[in-house]
């Protein structure tokens, strides 16, 4: 099965540069995927790796390290719009099923 | 397009009730799929289709039933409504040739079960 751990809350100001990790247990998946949630809104997809390394899209950078087990979603120039929960989730390669983390609470401060 | 949409966006149940969650996507998707989101929980997957009947379990399938008729509509059955059940319920679907896997999610169904 798969398991992803992510921490629970992060915080930050306006300007700012925030790291969201999140490691994992897998017997196997395509790639690393993060979600994000606003307060009572659905998930919307922010960005995917399926190899090694970098991918950045605007202010938002994901990166995944397969033999770490590890990947995170690095958030620049924070704006008050970006306080939301954040998802990592991976596609399992044996059932095509997509699986969460627990999700980390950012909160972005003036 | 309307994407992913799903009805009711609210419900009261009562302990024992039996009701159906719908779920309609106008993408020509092949894959959907049904997850519930508690506080502090994430989001756990229920059940999911790869295609038009075909049906598999996720992480948390009891007291959930699906079927997938057609492509566009999967709609969840709760057999028999428990207050463990009161949740947010997703729908989401995505294409089978998208190499991301990007899920397209519906609004929500807010479910309380007294």
């Amino acid at each position: 099965g798969q398991s992803l751990e992510q921490p629970s809350e992060v915080t930050a100001v306006e300007g700012a540069i925030v790291q969201i990790n999140c490691t994992y247990q897998t017997s196997g998946f395509y790639g690393l995927s993060w979600y994000q949630q606003h307060d009572g809104g659905a998930p919307t997809f922010l960005s995917y790796n399926g190899l090694d390394g970098l991918e950045e899209t605007g202010r938002f950078s994901s990166f995944l390290s397969r033999s770490d087990s590890y990947g995170y979603l690095l958030l620049q120039e924070l704006q008050m719009k970006d306080s939301a929960s954040y998802f990592c989730a991976v596609r399992d390669s044996n059932t095509d099923k997509l699986i969460f983390g627990t999700g980390t609470r950012l909160q972005v401060f003036p | 397009n309307a994407g992913v949409t799903q009805t009711p966006k609210f419900q009261v149940l009562k302990t024992g009730q039996s009701m159906t969650l719908q779920c309609a996507q106008d993408m020509n998707h092949e894959y959907m799929s049904w997850y519930r989101q508690d506080p502090g929980m994430g989001l756990r997957l229920i059940h999911y289709s790869v295609g038009a009947g075909i049906t598999d379990q996720g992480e948390v399938p009891n007291g959930y039933n699906v079927s997938r008729s057609t492509t566009e509509d999967f709609p969840l059955r709760l057999l028999s409504a428990a207050p463990s059940q009161t949740s947010v319920y997703f729908c989401a679907s995505r294409s089978g040739g998208d190499y991301t896997g990007e899920l397209f999610f519906g609004e929500g169904s807010r479910l309380t079960v007294l």
